[in-house]
């Protein structure tokens, strides 16, 4: 079984950069694609994007259009996703999930990655 | 951009039937994803591709979609049901993701 792991908090100021991984432990080969969602405090949960882990071709939120890269090393079976100019109402958790595709079910989640702009 | 609307709160007793609905234009001609988010925890997925059940998954828990609305069904609810649901589809004309706004169950 396939289990993400994600990087820990992250205190940034505005303007700043974040960087957050998600390594896949267990069977990985699996994996196909992961998808970035945030959960900003008491609301709801809004999709980032997704990367495909075979060709590494991305698909963003258009919100997040301009500021956010999601890479992936195989080698590692680690996702990124940086955001930059962060402000503060970027203070969210960040979470990864797995997906072979973008119509396919988030089936798999990461613990959460909580940041906070201030 | 397309929008999915879901009631903010529903309440039932246990041994009830909860029916949390999620209304967008057409939604019945997409897949519908349904996920279960406890305090503090990550989402887990109830119900996939409008009426499938993930493995784990109690039969209590139950999918429909059709016209301009899917709804989650939850059987004799119990007080661990008790958590946030939230509905999910893709907007393949687009290509980006749209979850519903979220709808808190309680059980009284």
């Amino acid at each position: 079984q396939v289990q993400l792991v994600q990087s820990g908090v992250e205190v940034k100021t505005p303007g700043a950069s974040v960087r957050v991984s998600c390594k896949a432990s267990g069977s990985t080969s699996n994996m196909y694609g992961i998808t970035w969602v945030r959960q900003a405090p008491g609301q709801g949960l809004e999709w980032m994007g997704w990367i495909s882990l075979y060709n590494g071709n991305t698909f963003y939120a258009e919100k997040f259009q301009g500021r956010i890269t999601m890479t992936a090393d195989t080698s590692t079976s680690t996702a990124y996703m940086d955001l930059r100019s962060l402000k503060s109402d970027d203070t969210a958790v960040y979470s990864c999930a797995r997906a072979k595709h973008r119509n396919d079910a988030f089936d798999i989640w990461g613990q959460g990655t909580r940041v906070t702009v201030s | 951009s397309f929008v999915l609307s879901q009631p903010p709160s529903v309440s039932v007793t246990p041994g009830q039937t909860a029916r949390i609905t999620c209304g967008g234009n057409n939604i019945g001609r997409r897949n519908v994803h349904w996920y279960q988010q406890k305090p503090g925890q990550a989402p887990v997925v109830v119900v996939n591709d409008d009426s499938a059940r993930p493995s784990g998954i109690p039969e209590r828990f139950s999918g429909s979609n059709s016209g301009n609305t899917a709804t989650l069904t939850i059987s004799r609810v119990e007080a661990g049901d008790e958590a946030d649901y939230f509905c999910q589809v893709w907007v393949r004309d687009g290509d980006y993701v749209v979850f519903g706004g979220g709808t808190k169950l309680t059980v009284l």
